[in-house]
């Protein structure tokens, strides 16, 4: 079946330095790929929605400037926390769909841990 | 808008037993209603979803769903628990149009007792 992986899958950094995280197609190609955050006891909140080749389509709320994301092919899409705070910390998740419908089904990578100290 | 609405956080059946994990939807428009299991430590994996078709979906590990516009919900059973079924549930949905993200539900965390 399709893989999605994510790099790292934790990661601790200091208050003010920047964090990137990798989301990869393992195994298909994926036209949209989609960054959620996830709180402890919570339901994932969708961040942002990336289509190779272009600008992604952030929700209401996210600040584009702090999490940038980058989807240079169609194999991966990434994920930086720039001057990253405590508040960040999260548990982010990645998934990628194979087509453009949105019946298609989407494939969760397993998720990176960000603990900003 | 869409929503999705899990009731019940966290649901503990003995191993055997029916489960039932209740999932109610809010979509203006048709809806795409999907399950998600996700086990401690890795990714979401997709049980089962409702794209239109037949109403009683059927998915993986012997888990089903059935879609009930007139409730508005999209329950998810499995007749016979396994100890292998605990984890976190989530259910989701979206609409039908291309490039959408999925609306989720706040999970349920199931429980199966020896």
């Amino acid at each position: 079946g399709a893989v999605v992986s994510q790099h790292p899958s934790r990661v601790i950094c200091k208050s003010g330095t920047s964090v990137k995280i990798e989301c990869r197609s393992l195994d298909f190609q994926a036209t949209t790929m989609f960054w959620y955050r996830q709180f402890p006891k919570q339901s994932l909140m969708l961040m942002a929605t990336s289509n190779e080749g272009s600008k992604a389509t952030y929700e209401q709320g996210v600040e584009k400037d702090k999490f940038l994301i980058n989807h240079a092919s169609l194999t991966l899409s990434t994920l930086t926390v720039t001057s990253a705070h405590p508040e960040d910390s999260s548990f982010y998740i990645c998934s990628a769909a194979v087509g453009g419908s949105s019946t298609d089904t989407q494939y969760f990578g397993p998720g990176t841990r960000l603990t900003v100290l | 808008a869409q929503s999705v609405t899990q009731l019940g956080s966290h649901v503990s059946v003995s191993e055997g037993a029916l489960v039932l994990l209740r999932c109610n939807y809010s979509s203006s428009v048709p809806p795409y209603l999907f399950w998600y299991v996700q086990y401690p430590n890795q990714g979401l994996q997709l049980l089962l979803k409702y794209t239109s078709a037949a109403t009683l979906v059927k998915g993986i590990n012997g888990f089903e769903a059935e879609f009930k516009k007139s409730e508005t919900s999209f329950h998810l059973t499995k007749p016979s628990a396994h100890m292998s079924d605990a984890a976190e549930y989530f259910c989701a949905v979206s609409v039908a149009r291309a490039g959408t993200a999925l609306i989720f539900g706040k999970g349920t965390t199931l429980s199966v007792s020896s």
